[in-house]
């Protein structure tokens, strides 16, 4: 079965820089490719995903990067404020499944 | 607001105790899922639900039981629970649970099993 391992495990940052979170997977038919972020007390939310059949993605602050060949992709954020701070977890799903496969999760400190 | 509602946020109990987490969504989603999460691993799919008397195995199913008598309603059972179930469960929900979806989670419920 699919198999994703998350790249580091904590991340400190100062605020204003740059953050990379990489996760690579196992299964090469997986396609889809979600990023959650969970804050402290709630459930992950959903904050960008990424298709099979793309690259790249960009929204504002946060993009992810998708490179099938090597099985890997990898959550971006730009600009980083205090409230990035969290836990971020990726994921991947195969196409004949609908069970999501998570990584094991990226504990974020923006520090001020 | 569309949200997933679970219950209790917290529970602490006994071995052997059966216990029910409930899980209601309000969003008329179709697919419904419990994932318990462990520091180091993620978050794990325990059993998951396509529609209304539709449930499947998700990785680690053992121990647990659920029933989707109702579309909003998909409620976790612990028959008799045992320490190695303490964990931070979320519920979560989706469209149509086809795959290429968003998921919506619950705000998840921390089980002490003593």
């Amino acid at each position: 079965g699919e198999n994703v391992e998350q790249h580091p495990s904590t991340l400190s940052v100062q605020e204003g820089d740059s953050a990379v979170i990489k996760c690579t997977y196992s299964d090469s038919a997986s396609n889809y490719f979600p990023w959650y972020k969970q804050e402290l007390g709630k459930g992950p939310q959903l904050i960008i995903d990424i298709r099979s059949n793309v690259g790249e993605k960009k929204d504002q602050r946060i993009a992810v990067t998708l490179n099938k060949t090597a099985k890997h992709f990898s959550l971006h954020i730009t600009e980083t404020q205090p409230e990035d701070s969290a836990v971020y977890f990726c994921a991947a799903l195969h196409p004949w499944g609908q069970n999501f496969v998570f990584g094991p999760g990226t504990r974020l400190s923006v520090l001020p | 607001e569309a949200q997933v509602t679970q219950n209790p946020r917290y529970l602490i109990t006994v071995t052997g105790k059966k216990l029910t987490v409930t899980c209601s969504q309000n969003m008329n989603h179709e697919y419904m899922s419990w994932y318990r999460q462990d520091p180091g691993l993620g978050l794990r799919q325990i059993y998951y639900s396509m529609n209304v008397e539709v449930t499947d195995k998700g990785d680690v199913p053992e121990g647990y039981k659920v029933s989707r008598k109702e579309k909003r309603n998909f409620p976790l059972i612990l028959e008799s629970p045992s320490p190695n179930q303490t964990s931070l469960y979320f519920c979560a929900s989706s469209l149509s649970g086809t795959g290429v979806e968003k998921l919506f989670f619950g705000s998840g419920t921390q089980l002490s099993v003593l």
